[in-house]
This record gives C-alpha cells, sequence and structure tokens, in this order.
C-alpha cells in the first residue's frame, strides 16, 4: 500500500514563527502536492512538484513556499505564520505521466494563534 | 479558479436509496477522478475515468463523463450509513505536470 505520511497530525503555532510541514511517500512517485482545505472552499492547491527540486505554484501561493530535496520528501514551509493561515493542509503524492490518482496523507490540522 | 464544481452541495438520503452527485468542469482534461473524504481525515481515491472513457463501474459505484457537456456524475447504489462523507471530483487537466485540481465538494449524510 503506498503511504504519505504527514509529520503532524495538530500544531499550533504563534503569529510571526516558521513553521515547517513535512510530507513523505514511500513509493517513488514523481508528483508530489500541498492542499489547504476550508470550510466551503475544498481543496485548494497551494504548490506542487514534478520532480526533485522543482516545483509550481498553485492557485493560492502566498506567504507559503516549498522544498524538494529528495523525491520522496515534499516540506511546505510558512515563512511567517499568520491567522488567516490556520487551515487543514493534505499532502498528496502522484506516479504522474497521466497516471494521476493522488494519494492522500492524513493531513494536518494547523492553528495558528 | 476552480476547474471543478460539484452539485449539490449537500445531499441527504435513507439507507438503501441511491445517491448522485454531479460534476461540472471547464477546460479540457486527462481524466477525472472522485475521492471521498470521512470528517478530518485525508481524501480516499475512490475511481478514475479517462476523457476517452464515458461510464466506469466499482462495486456500488458508477462514474460517468460527458466531455462535450464537461460533466461528471457519480452514483452510490444502495446507500449505507458508512457512505455518509464528503465526495470531491478532481480533474487532471491538459496543461502540464498533470496538476490535480478539485471541486468544493458534495456534503452526503445517509441516514439509517
Amino acid at each position: 500500500d503506498v503511504k504519505v505520511t504527514q509529520s503532524s497530525r495538530y500544531l499550533v503555532k504563534r503569529t510571526g514563527e516558521k513553521v515547517f510541514l513535512e510530507c513523505v511517500q514511500d513509493m517513488d512517485h514523481e508528483n508530489m502536492f500541498w492542499y489547504r482545505q476550508d470550510p466551503g472552499l475544498g481543496l485548494r492547491l497551494i504548490y506542487f512538484s514534478y520532480d526533485v527540486k522543482m516545483k509550481e505554484k498553485g492557485d493560492i501561493p502566498e506567504g507559503y513556499s516549498v522544498s524538494r530535496e529528495k523525491k520522496e520528501r515534499f516540506s511546505l514551509i510558512l515563512e511567517s505564520a499568520s491567522t488567516n493561515q490556520t487551515s487543514m493542509y493534505l499532502c498528496a503524492s502522484s506516479l504522474g505521466n497521466m497516471n494521476t490518482e493522488a494519494f492522500f496523507g492524513q493531513g494536518t490540522r494547523l492553528t495558528v494563534v | 479558479s476552480q476547474q471543478g464544481e460539484e452539485d449539490p452541495q449537500a445531499l441527504s438520503i435513507q439507507e438503501g436509496e441511491n445517491a448522485t452527485m454531479n460534476c461540472s468542469y471547464k477546460t479540457s482534461i486527462n481524466n477525472l477522478q472522485w475521492y471521498r473524504q470521512n470528517s478530518g481525515r485525508g481524501l480516499v481515491h475512490l475511481i478514475l475515468i479517462r476523457s476517452n472513457e464515458r461510464e466506469k463501474h466499482s462495486g456500488r459505484l458508477r462514474v460517468t463523463l460527458d466531455t462535450s457537456k464537461k460533466s461528471s456524475s457519480l452514483l452510490i447504489t444502495a446507500s449505507r450509513a458508512a457512505d455518509t462523507a464528503s465526495y470531491f471530483c478532481a480533474t487532471a487537466s491538459k496543461t502540464s505536470y498533470d496538476k490535480v485540481i478539485f471541486g468544493p465538494g458534495t456534503s452526503l449524510s445517509v441516514i439509517p
């Protein structure tokens, strides 16, 4: 079974802190994604990566950055957390090459106070 | 902008009834997928239908795709209380890198 693991299930951070959300997948997938999910807005794509050291902006990249130094790991960084970044963050991976079934982690519920 | 939009936003049915959810999208796609999310959890992939397919079945799930209308439907037959969840359609567009975009979802409640 494909496993996508997010480093934390719940996280509470203070405004202005630098926050790292880590995601690891164990199936050698090419593509990895970070989404945030808010009530009434569904899943919105923040960033995705199709290869090591490669990244593409999604629909809402402002306030976020990402890092993909190894194929299995994709990190989401909040440079200076703000209260409007309180949300559920979901990481996903897919094989790519038009085989785009995405496998999701369990989610990280981030609260910024 | 949202690629996929589900309809209705919320649906409540009795156990044993069928549930139908619809998804519309805007641009050309490689494929369309449906996912389920139980409360507070990650999403689970249900079914993928390619742009050259019109219908696909998986157990109690039936998905149709009409590329001329840019729409898809998910039918869950003989619903169970355990089907209570949010359902999302997702499209992989024909732009680069198989970016997967989700709609806002349909919240399904199956009443025992």
